[in-house]
């Protein structure tokens, strides 16, 4: 089954403990992105990736990382996470990212993270 | 001001009504997404548009370039509609094509 995974789905964490949320795609996309959602903010993207080594930010990269080793996984790292980034978080992936180039983007169930 | 907003913020229908939501954006972009978000948090994307009309079951999209406005329609409600509908905008400046800007969504009840 085509599908975009997350995981953890859910986890709550301490202030400044290093974690990492997986996300991964078996459609050989080559377009994959992270967003969070928050009350009144609605989604907002933290980085995306064109394709295998190429990343770039998007609206809220800060406190975040990513790396694109491979085409399959895209994980998201907090460094040393804090309360802001209490949220919920979502994975997708698209075939690619071509200007007028229709491709559906597909997203992940989401890992909602709290920081205490 | 936010560069993607959506109206109305909510909206309650009953089953059979025509609906529509509307997408406003101040950036010049390549292309509109318009993204349904189940009441279990789960999100689909139900269109991508760079002109015209799209059309998928009950659902039509437009979108007006010059006007720098969208909209989604239902046509006969139903309850299982009920969601939160998202617009978003990948927004062109040639340095960040692969940038998604959103609206808040839309939260559409369908009473039956």
């Amino acid at each position: 089954e085509a599908q975009v995974t997350q995981n953890p789905r859910y986890l709550i964490t301490v202030t400044g403990k290093k974690l990492t949320v997986t996300c991964s795609q078996n459609m050989n996309h080559e377009y994959m992105s992270w967003y969070r959602q928050d009350p009144g903010l609605g989604l907002r993207q933290i980085y995306y990736s064109m394709n295998v080594e190429v990343t770039d930010k998007g609206d809220v990269p800060e406190g975040y990382k990513v790396s694109r080793k491979e085409k399959r996984n895209f994980p998201l790292i907090l460094e040393s996470p804090s309360p802001n980034q209490t949220s919920l978080y979502f994975c997708a992936s698209s075939l690619r990212f071509r200007l007028l180039q229709y491709n559906e983007q597909f997203f992940g169930p989401g890992t909602r993270l709290t920081v205490l | 001001k936010n560069e993607v907003e959506q109206s109305p913020q909510n909206l309650t229908a009953q089953e059979g009504e025509f609906i529509t939501i509307n997408c406003s954006y101040s950036v010049g972009i390549s292309a509109l997404h318009w993204l349904q978000q189940h009441p279990g948090g789960g999100i689909v994307s139900l269109f991508m548009l760079s002109s015209g009309k799209k059309k998928h079951g009950r659902l039509i999209a437009t979108i007006n370039i010059q006007e720098k406005h969208s909209s989604l329609h239902i046509t006969a409600s139903h309850p299982r509609d009920s969601a939160v509908y998202i617009c978003a905008v990948r927004s062109y400046d040639g340095g960040s094509q692969g940038n998604l800007i959103f609206g808040k969504g839309t939260k559409l009840s369908v009473k039956p």
